[in-house]
């Protein structure tokens, strides 16, 4: 276990409507990244939070937004969801974005559909 | 942008055999490249990971290459176990602290 939750393990939603992802960093991490999952596919960089600012961003559209919160909790929001946004959305922490302590711990994931 | 790819997407070895896994990257700056394992319906687990530093880490049955000049890592599984049987995933961390993974490996480890 790496210690970052999710919430929840599942979502079912329709099209056109918006979703809001939890995770929880591992304790004395400050640093989350967020990645959309398809089938078959390897994990795909939306964005990354540190201390609270975005820090990069995948190639992702705005309706991909996220926060980071003073605990270092951290939520992904989607807007105006598309059949395609189906995947599982996976968060990952490490303890900072500084060269050698950038390892990054991944949570179970949430399995999003949009139907 | 860091394109990653990876070979083979399947791969299928008898218990006891070694199992290989290679991936190549375009971004020269790219400084550590980590290794993951991922079991149904779970995320991503960190297996080996190593640095842009370095040529080669072991780890018990694990072990992980990279050859900067060329651009491209693997990672050696030996005396493969049924238990090893997942999806491997390689990635790459840009400078601008991105990762960047391929495409996957699902690894199959016949008793």
């Amino acid at each position: 276990e790496t210690g970052v939750t999710q919430s929840p393990t599942h979502l079912i939603k329709t099209r056109g409507q918006q979703v809001t992802l939890r995770c929880s960093s591992q304790s004395g991490h400050n640093t989350v990244s967020w990645y959309q999952q398809a089938l078959g596919q390897g994990p795909q960089f939306i964005f990354q939070y540190y201390r609270e600012e975005e820090n990069g961003r995948g190639n992702f559209p705005p309706r991909f937004s996220g926060l980071q919160f003073p605990n270092y909790s951290s939520e992904l929001n989607v807007n105006a969801l598309e059949l395609d946004d189906s995947a599982l959305y996976l968060c990952a922490s490490s303890p900072t974005v500084w060269r050698g302590q950038e390892t990054q711990y991944f949570g179970p994931g949430t399995r999003l559909l949009v139907l | 942008g860091e394109n990653v790819e990876q070979h083979p997407s399947t791969l299928s070895v008898q218990e006891g055999d070694s199992a290989v896994i290679k991936c190549t990257y375009s971004d020269s700056a790219s400084n550590y490249f980590p290794w993951y394992k991922q079991e149904l319906g779970k995320g991503p687990q960190l297996i080996i990971d190593i640095r842009s530093n370095v040529g080669e880490k072991k780890d018990q049955r694990i072990a992980v290459t990279l050859n900067k000049t060329a651009k491209h890592f693997s990672l050696h599984i030996t005396e493969t176990q049924p238990e090893d049987s997942a999806v491997y995933f390689c990635a790459a961390r840009t400078t601008g602290n991105q990762f960047y993974f391929g495409t996957g490996t699902s690894l199959t480890v016949i008793p």
